[in-house]
């Protein structure tokens, strides 16, 4: 079955840096979903993009997406010491609404 | 617009034993997904109603059920309950259609001891 596959490092960034993490995934998908998750709490999602855009950006969010080598990025620009979180990125195929989260990626922000 | 709500916040049961989960979707969702996170196996999908029918399954054992009410709140049950069903279980809810982001829940941290 599909499965998103962060790239498995865990950063460690001082504030106003850029965060960058790397998303991989096995099989043809309708959407990549990029969500955080605070220390034992619920998941938030952060963005979506389709399998027909390349690049899509929310505030401080820029998400790439290349369905060729089926791969996703997701950078956080300027990070705050509020971004500190785990990041996580999954995949929905066509007509599914299942989700197959990677392992996720953890982000320390130092003020 | 209150977010979804998922009780209770904490659990601790015995093994052998069942429990029952309850989650509260933001109103007008539909769609009432569960998921199970460990730190071993992360992030996995259980199962997915809409409209008080399942949509999805994942690859779990049968000792996992839901169910889902008109209100569109579900309910999940996990009956002879194993040592390895520690984990947190969260509930996200969406519109379900297509390209709709899931709202999840603080889930529910199951400990079986």
């Amino acid at each position: 079955s599909q499965q998103g596959e962060e790239d498995p490092q865990a950063l460690s960034i001082q504030e106003g840096e850029n965060a960058t993490m790397n998303c991989s995934y096995k099989t043809s998908i309708n959407n990549l979903q990029w969500y955080r998750q605070n220390s034992g709490r619920g998941l938030v999602h952060l963005i979506l993009i389709r399998s027909n855009e390349r690049e899509k950006h929310s505030g401080r969010l820029r998400v790439t997406l290349d369905t060729s080598k089926k791969s996703s990025s997701l950078l956080i620009t300027a990070s705050r010491a509020a971004d500190t979180a785990s990041y996580f990125c999954a995949t929905a195929r066509y007509g599914n609404n299942r989700l197959a989260f990677g392992k996720g990626n953890q982000v320390v922000v130092i003020p | 617009k209150a977010g979804v709500t998922q009780t209770p916040r904490y659990l601790i049961k015995t093994r052998g034993q069942q429990v029952t989960l309850s989650c509260s979707p933001i109103s007008g969702h539909r769609s009432v997904s569960w998921y199970q996170q460990t730190p071993g196996q992360g992030l996995q999908f259980l199962f997915e109603y809409f409209s008080e029918t399942q949509r999805n399954k994942g690859n779990f054992p049968g000792r996992f059920s839901g169910r889902q009410f008109s209100n569109s709140r579900s309910e999940m049950n996990v009956s002879t309950l194993e040592l390895g069903d520690s984990a947190l279980y969260l509930c996200a809810s969406s519109l379900g259609i297509q390209n709709s982001p899931l709202h999840f829940g603080n889930g529910t941290r199951l400990t079986v001891t």
